[in-house]
């Protein structure tokens, strides 16, 4: 079975300007989280969906940040106005059923702001 | 707060054990994981002890808890090349039961 895909593998923007990171969870997997990972840290997290409502979004850091999975599968994580203090790899992760389960993470995509 | 904190970096000879530490402060902590990441490669669960356990042994693998203390460690017995990596020390709070908090990680290098 495949796990947690995540598309692109790198994004390369400009400062302003908008972007859309895509997450494919494992299948049948109903919980999804987003994770931001700084150079030399570790992940912090961004939002937890249960289905197709955001559970927990207390880790966006502005509203400039906002995530969707509006058929509770995939999810695409949305960065307006970009800035450079937003470069880092952001991960996504998937369990089957939230709470204590295992989350899976995904590779991750390489976020550039220029 | 929530805080869980390890040191940046660790040494070991091939064939030698490696022991990584980490703090945590949160007493509320259920689970405790042991994270493995490689260069381009995404997170990779390891381990993990719940909070009512004093150890976990997987294989090459120890997981020591002290409750009291708020102290986790991670061993690795007879550590290969293949164990190079970024290991992240993580909890899940009880109160939220869903975002895990991650410590910054631990570089571990194999010297020959």
């Amino acid at each position: 079975g495949a796990g947690v895909s995540q598309t692109p593998s790198n994004k390369v923007t400009e400062k302003g300007k908008y972007v859309e990171l895509r997450c494919d969870p494992i299948s049948g997997h109903t919980a999804l989280y987003w994770y931001r990972q700084s150079l030399g840290q570790g992940p912090e997290f961004l939002i937890y969906f249960q289905g197709t409502g955001a559970a927990d979004d207390s880790g966006l850091p502005n509203d400039r940040f906002f995530a969707v999975r509006p058929e509770g599968s995939v999810s695409t994580l949305k960065i307006q106005r970009t800035e450079r203090g937003d470069s880092a790899v952001y991960l996504c992760a998937s369990s089957l059923a939230g709470g204590k389960e295992t989350q899976y993470f995904g590779p991750g995509t390489r976020l550039l702001v220029l | 707060g929530e805080d869980v904190e390890q040191s940046l970096f660790l040494s070991v000879r091939e064939g030698d054990s490696s022991v990584i530490n980490c703090t945590y402060t949160d007493s509320s902590s259920t689970y405790l994981y042991w994270y493995k990441q490689e260069p381009g490669a995404g997170l990779q669960l390891l381990t993990y002890i719940f909070s009512n356990m004093d150890m976990k042994q997987d294989q090459r693998l120890t997981v020591l808890l002290n409750k009291k203390d708020k102290h986790l460690s991670l061993r690795i017995a007879d550590t290969q090349t293949g164990d190079s990596a970024i290991y992240f020390c993580a909890e899940i709070l009880g109160s939220s039961a869903s975002k895990i908090i991650f410590g910054s990680g631990t570089r571990l290098s194999i010297r020959p």
